[in-house]
């Protein structure tokens, strides 16, 4: 059974750090690009980073290019989101996804709650 | 970016009736587009991949279709567990963007 288990939510403070991990199980890892998606509380779904299965490719959103980094260790199966320079625009909860045909993402995990506030 | 805007925003309907989702992109999408459904605190589900492909598991009730920039969702004979929000997604080319949901709810 696919599973994608994320970790590492919590409240931090305006400008500060924090590091989203992702635990996948049930697939080989290392033959699929993995994304993060975030939904900011009660609004709709916006995709934030993509990272192919070696690491060659990585895109960002605008919004989080030059302070969201993205990376993966396929040795851990596991997915990376390193945040900094947090602002309260950043509040969501952030799923980390796999990514499938037509670039769709089949799962999902369960989501980890980021909140940035003074 | 391509902008993908989705109506209604909400709907009600009932148990049995046939319910049509509309999607349409800014620009030519061809057929990168995709549907997830989302129940309130969990993770988005996808329902349709590659405009009209139907994931695995998913019941045959919900379909899609289009192509370019204009596409639908249908789900045949609505059930009370299809009460969500439902969201399009275009996969042509990065950043990934989503419509802003639909929310259906059974009367």
């Amino acid at each position: 059974e696919v599973q994608l288990v994320e970790s590492g939510g919590g409240l931090v403070k305006p400008g500060g750090s924090l590091r989203l991990s992702c635990a996948a199980s049930g697939f080989t890892f290392s033959s699929y690009s993995m994304n993060w998606v975030r939904q900011a509380p009660g609004k709709g779904l916006e995709w934030v980073s993509s990272i192919s299965s070696s690491s060659s490719y990585i895109y960002y959103a605008d919004s989080v290019k030059g302070r969201f980094t993205i990376s993966r260790d396929n040795a851990k199966n596991s997915l990376y989101l390193q945040m900094n320079s947090l602002r309260a625009e950043d509040t969501a909860v952030y799923y980390c996804a796999r990514a499938f045909n037509a670039n769709s993402f089949d799962y999902w995990g369960q989501g980890t709650l980021v909140t940035v506030s003074s | 970016d391509i902008q993908m805007t989705q109506s209604p925003s909400s709907l009600s309907a009932s148990v049995g009736d046939r319910v049509t989702i509309t999607c349409r992109a800014s620009q030519s999408i061809t057929s990168y587009f995709n549907w997830y459904q989302q129940k309130p605190g969990k993770a988005p589900k996808l329902l349709i991949y590659a405009a009209s492909s139907l994931q695995s598991g998913v019941p045959s009730r919900f379909s899609g279709s289009g192509s370019g920039t204009d596409f639908t969702l249908t789900i045949s004979s609505l059930q009370p567990e299809d009460s969500a929000t439902y969201y399009c997604q275009q996969s042509y080319t990065i950043p990934w963007t989503f419509g802003q949901g639909t929310k259906v709810e059974i009367k």
